[in-house]
């Protein structure tokens, strides 16, 4: 079965610009997750889907947003780069979320991105 | 506020040791432990888990132990080997909310 894949692997932004990131899941898994990585820091939760539908959401300012399809693939976005935004951005999959059952997330291999 | 720390941001260890790496957290309603490894230029990479209503679970080399009274969780590695060599990520989480990930421990194994 094929992993989590992520698309594009390396990226180069200026300033002020728009970038969009892609993350299709393992087939099957319905929830995807976001978490942005920075040097020194932890894996920070950008947000989740399932269903098409956000159900979670970090502390992240409004520039950042995402989707999902019905194909349970996902987009996030950034709008007005800033330099501080530059992070390896991962994408994370589970299988479904079902009451209080935990699923274990697998994730792909990230998208870096630089600001410049 | 970190909810979940890893207060060694390295360690060294010599192959065929034990390699200790060491998390703390905050908040008493997570119920759900997990280790994660990560090497350089990949996703992390679920490693190991525990639950709450345990204190041990092991996997191989791997085991790791939850102290709920001192909100505390360490992953033992024995006998460590040179491809142990990565970054060790511990997360927590409560129900079905996201997990929360400490800053990290680069583990280095020294052959």
């Amino acid at each position: 079965k094929a992993g989590v894949t992520q698309t594009p692997r390396y990226l180069i932004k200026t300033r002020g610009q728009q970038v969009t990131l892609s993350c299709s899941p393992i087939s099957g898994h319905r929830s995807v997750s976001w978490y942005q990585q920075t040097p020194g820091q932890g894996l920070q939760f950008l947000f989740e889907y399932f269903s098409e539908t956000q159900r979670n959401k970090g502390n992240f300012p409004g520039r950042f947003s995402g989707r999902q399809f019905s194909n349970s693939r996902s987009e996030m976005n950034v709008s007005t780069l800033e330099l501080g935004d530059s992070a390896l951005y991962l994408c994370a999959s589970s299988l479904t979320v079902a009451g209080g059952l935990t699923e274990t997330q697998y994730f792909g291999p990230g998208t870096r991105l630089l600001v410049l | 506020d970190q909810q979940v720390k890893q207060n060694s941001p390295s360690l060294s260890v010599q192959e065929g040791r034990i390699s200790i790496l060491n998390c703390d957290y905050t908040n008493s309603m997570f119920d759900y432990f997990l280790w994660y490894k990560k090497y350089p230029a990949e996703g992390p990479t679920f490693l190991i888990s525990i639950s709450s209503i345990k204190d041990k679970n092991e996997d191989g080399r791997f085991t790791v132990f939850l102290n709920k009274s001192a909100k505390h969780l360490s992953l033992h590695i024995v006998p460590s080997q040179p491809g142990d060599s990565a970054v060790y990520f511990c997360a927590a989480q409560r129900g079905n909310t996201p997990l929360v990930f400490g800053k990290g421990t680069r583990l280095s194994v020294i052959a």
